[in-house]
């Protein structure tokens, strides 16, 4: 099984800074990695897949790179819909695997 | 639009079942694998079964092989997840939610639905 370690586990940041999330994984998995953003009592939402691609409607200042077993989301002006809690999920074995999830709060 | 609506969901007794639907609309049902992921109370997200468009092949995540069961009936736009002798640490929000795919490759969730709550409790 693919281990997806996510860091830190709470960022504290002030509104209109830039938020840093890392993903690693425990072997690699070129390119299949997805990021997801969730909020209380909400469903998971798509904001990036193949380690890199917008979903649709996602807005420019989402941007994901990485590859192999290093990824990182990068937020680049934190909004305050954006406080919520992200999860990376590894696409290429089975089991699918996901990251224990970072929270992006208000600092 | 894209629409998923789990349901069945409820309190159940340990070592009792609970089938969970999940209602489609708004894409072409057949043509998609879908899946099922859950999220303990206050915990993050597991993954727990994939199916393939066809129903063919199916996919679980190793705490719930041999106890839970994956299908759909494309004829009703609905996937499905039996789930038989239940445990206190299966009590989770489940979603379904859909997984692209292309070919006989499986991908990312890129739809889900809102969950169904299942508490397992005596």
């Amino acid at each position: 099984e693919i281990v997806m370690t996510q860091s830190p586990a709470t960022l504290s940041v002030s509104p209109g800074e830039r938020a840093t999330l890392s993903c690693r994984a425990s072997q690699s998995v070129s390119g299949n990695l997805a990021w997801y953003q969730q909020k209380p009592g909400q469903a998971p939402w798509l904001l990036i897949y193949g380690a890199s691609t917008r979903a649709s409607g996602i807005p420019a200042r989402f941007s994901g790179s990485g590859s192999g077993t290093e990824f990182t989301l990068t937020i680049s002006s934190l909004q305050s819909e954006d406080f919520a809690v992200y999860y990376c999920l590894q696409y290429k074995d089975w089991p699918l695997t996901f990251g224990g999830g970072t929270k992006v709060e208000i600092k | 639009e894209v629409q998923l609506l789990e349901s069945g969901g409820g309190l159940v007794q340990p070592g009792e079942s609970l089938r969970l639907s999940c209602a489609a609309s708004g894409f072409t049902f057949r043509s998609n694998a879908m899946t099922w992921v859950r999220q303990a109370p206050g915990k993050g997200l597991e993954w727990v079964s994939s199916i393939s468009h066809s129903g063919g092949t199916t996919f679980y995540a190793d705490s719930v092989r041999g106890r839970f069961a994956i299908s759909r009936d494309n004829s009703k736009n609905t996937l499905y997840l039996q789930m038989n002798s239940l445990r206190a640490e299966d009590t989770a929000i489940y979603y379904c939610a859909n997984q692209y795919s292309s070919g006989w490759s499986f991908y990312y969730f890129d739809y889900w639905g809102q969950g169904t709550l299942v508490t397992v409790s005596s």
